[in-house]
């Protein structure tokens, strides 16, 4: 079946201007995850979302980062007024279950910010 | 709060050698254990998870690896390596919360491992 998708897969912006980043989670899954690698390290949690529940946005670094997931599926993550530090990979991942799950990645967007 | 280290950044094994990727983790109550591969400009794949039971799981590619509690270690391994499996290697780690809920996977910083032929 159809795995997790993200768009677009690459991104190049300026400074300053805002961006929006698209996951498709695999069908029927429940909770859904935002996560940035940025060159060099390992994956940095943003934030999660689990059904109906409010999401948890412990990890997004400041207030310019935003998410929602309209209908419990697709997920957008908006960055706004972009800086050179927020260029990384930005990873989306889906699972069915509870925290015994493996968590199915996207392909990345990679977001370049000039 | 959960932590995972990977004390190597690099690795390297020559072609049909056994391999080790070393993982040590710390958490609160019953650890969660998973290895994910990422190859060049793709997702993490999932190799395989430690959730209880036998303390040795199989995973995808003839990848396993060992759960042990007392050294809070969840080493990867394979018999016999191949250049294919040149990628890099993430350890995490969750745990169960009463709520059974999921909650994100603590990764550590990976591990480059390159088979050489």
């Amino acid at each position: 079946g159809a795995g997790v998708s993200q768009s677009p897969s690459n991104k190049v912006t300026e400074k300053g201007k805002d961006v929006e980043l698209r996951c498709d989670p695999i069908s029927g899954h429940t909770a859904l995850y935002w996560y940035r690698q940025s060159l060099g390290q390992g994956l940095e949690f943003l934030i999660y979302f689990q059904g109906n529940s409010a999401p948890d946005k412990s990890g997004l670094p400041s207030d310019r980062f935003s998410a929602e997931r309209t209908g419990g599926s697709v997920s957008t993550l908006t960055i706004q007024r972009t800086q050179q530090e927020d260029s990384a990979v930005y990873l989306c991942a889906s699972t069915s279950g509870g925290s015994s799950y493996e968590q199915y990645f996207g392909p990345g967007t990679r977001l370049t910010v000039t | 709060a959960q932590s995972v280290a990977q004390p190597e950044d690099q690795v390297n094994v020559a072609e049909g050698n056994p391999l080790t990727v070393k993982c040590t983790y710390s958490v609160s109550g019953n650890p969660y254990l998973f290895w994910y591969v990422q190859y060049p400009n793709r997702g993490l794949q999932f190799l395989l998870k430690y959730i209880t039971g036998d303390n040795l799981v199989k995973g995808s590619y003839g990848f396993e690896a060992e759960f042990n509690k007392s050294q809070t270690s969840f080493h990867l391994k394979k018999p016999s390596a191949l250049v294919s499996d040149s990628a890099l290697y993430f350890c995490a780690v969750n745990s169960y919360r009463s709520s059974g809920s999921a909650r994100q996977l603590t990764f550590g910083s990976g591990t480059q491992l390159t088979v050489l032929p």
